[in-house]
């Protein structure tokens, strides 16, 4: 079974400050990852996406991530959060024979002061 | 993008009763959708598929008698929690494919269930 492993439970920055999130799964297959996010009392909502091609992929407001293969991790960045970023940000795999069924890491807490 | 509305977004039954949460497909057609559970502090675990049409699959573990998922047409989906216990206290979002095949799930803003 695949499993998705987020390394920060809770991060706390400074605006301005730049942000590295870290996502690794395990799956031996061909498989699309994404980062949601939520913000504080809202849904769920996709940031970023990969399926095939370039292993940076660019999402909302800023974001980026990485694919690497060779290290089974798809972690996300941001050069300079704002306040406004605070939210808990999921990190999600489908295995591209599952059908449409996601396997979600533990979240990542991010909170921006001022 | 898509719209996914869940109600209640905050239950508080008594231990024994049953809660049913629903979850709609607001300007799209689901023929599936996904039933996570949330603990604090924890992934989404997802429950089950559910299946316009056809019977819900259940994830390794979650009690299919315990949890009657029911997909009445093809924007609503419903999750009933039947026989409730304090343990069944949770965080229950509902999710669905959009319209277009982009490989994205749309959420609901999630139920809050607590059974005293």
């Amino acid at each position: 079974a695949q499993s998705v492993s987020q390394h920060n439970h809770h991060v706390i920055l400074s605006e301005a400050a730049s942000l590295e999130l870290g996502c690794n799964y395990s799956y031996g297959g061909t498989v699309n990852l994404f980062w949601y996010v939520q913000y504080p009392g809202q849904h769920l909502q996709l940031l970023l996406k990969y399926f095939s091609g370039d292993p940076l992929v660019k999402g909302i407001k800023g974001f980026e991530a990485e694919f690497i293969k060779s290290k089974f991790s798809f972690n996300l960045r941001k050069p300079s959060v704002q306040w406004s970023d605070t939210a808990e940000y999921f990190c999600a795999v489908k295995n591209t024979g599952g059908g449409n069924k996601l396997t979600f890491g533990t979240g990542t807490q991010l909170k921006v002061e001022l | 993008g898509a719209v996914v509305s869940q109600h209640p977004s905050r239950v508080i039954c008594k231990s024994g009763t049953s809660v049913k949460i629903e979850c709609r497909s607001l300007d799209f057609q689901a023929t599936t959708m996904f039933w996570y559970r949330q603990f604090p502090k924890q992934s989404l675990m997802l429950m089950a598929t559910s299946n316009e049409g056809s019977k819900a699959t259940y994830e390794q573990g979650v009690e299919k008698d315990k949890f009657l998922i029911n997909h009445a047409s093809l924007t609503l989906s419903t999750l009933t929690v039947t026989s409730a216990h304090p343990e069944d206290s949770s965080f229950y979002i509902c999710s669905a494919p959009g319209h277009r095949d982009t490989g994205e799930l749309f959420f609901g803003e999630g139920s809050r269930l607590t059974v005293l």
